[in-house]
């Protein structure tokens, strides 16, 4: 079975732009939860998803925002993108929401110029 | 809100030696999850081993092995017999059990430990 897969690999930005970040689910999973990783530093929660509900949302402005599909894929789109927001973004798919090991994808490495 | 502290920014080891990484926490809850995962230049995060806070025991998995210390709060992990694919960044991670009404399953990570293997 194919793992959490993300996309796209890398991504460079310029600030004030918009970005969007892809994520596919291990089948079967239908909780999403996205993650900034800034180099050097654990991960930060940012959102997690549940049947195509928003469940939880970490400590990170109106910039940023998220939506899950009908088939549990899941977009994360941040807006005026600062510098500040250059970092490596992580999907964790689970299949329940408690209690589920959470699978982790290989990310999105942003860069914001 | 919790926090997971990790004081050991950096570890180094011996192939074949004995290494432990630090991790203490922070919460009110009294029913929890603990884990470490590891992540390599891959940059994928690969669940190491996981340890319920309800339990005594600590657990095990292969070369890995956690003491888990709840009144101190405290959560180390062993790494036996090192070999040199261990090399990588670890991380502590605490996820409430949602007893106390958390609905959602956030982890809150250290700052990671960077584990170098010694040939």
């Amino acid at each position: 079975d194919a793992g959490v897969t993300q996309s796209p690999t890398h991504l460079i930005k310029t600030r004030g732009q918009q970005v969007t970040l892809r994520c596919s689910p291990i089948s079967g999973h239908k909780s999403v939860s996205w993650y900034q990783q800034v180099l050097g530093q654990g991960p930060q929660f940012i959102f997690q998803y549940y049947e195509k509900e928003e469940r939880g949302r970490g400590n990170f402005p109106d910039r940023f925002s998220a939506r899950q599909f009908p088939n549990y894929s899941s977009e994360l789109n941040v807006n005026a993108l600062l510098l500040g927001d250059s970092a490596l973004y992580l999907c964790a798919s689970s299949f329940a929401i408690q209690n589920s090991p959470l699978h982790f994808g290989n990310g999105t490495r942003l860069t914001v110029t | 809100a919790q926090t997971v502290t990790q004081s050991q920014p950096e570890m180094s080891v011996q192939e074949a030696e004995t290494v432990t990484l630090s991790c203490t926490y922070d919460t009110s809850e009294s029913d929890y999850y603990l884990f470490w995962y590891k992540q390599p230049p891959s940059r994928q995060m690969i669940l190491v081993i996981r340890q319920e806070a309800y339990k005594q025991q600590n657990a095990t998995e292969n070369r890995f092995s956690v003491n888990f210390q709840k009144a101190a709060k405290s959560f180390s992990l062993k790494i036996s017999d090192s070999q040199l694919g261990d090399a990588a960044m670890y991380f502590c991670a605490y996820r409430s059990s949602g007893a106390g009404g958390t609905s959602y399953g956030k982890l809150t990570f250290g700052q990671g430990t960077i584990l170098t293997v010694h040939p």
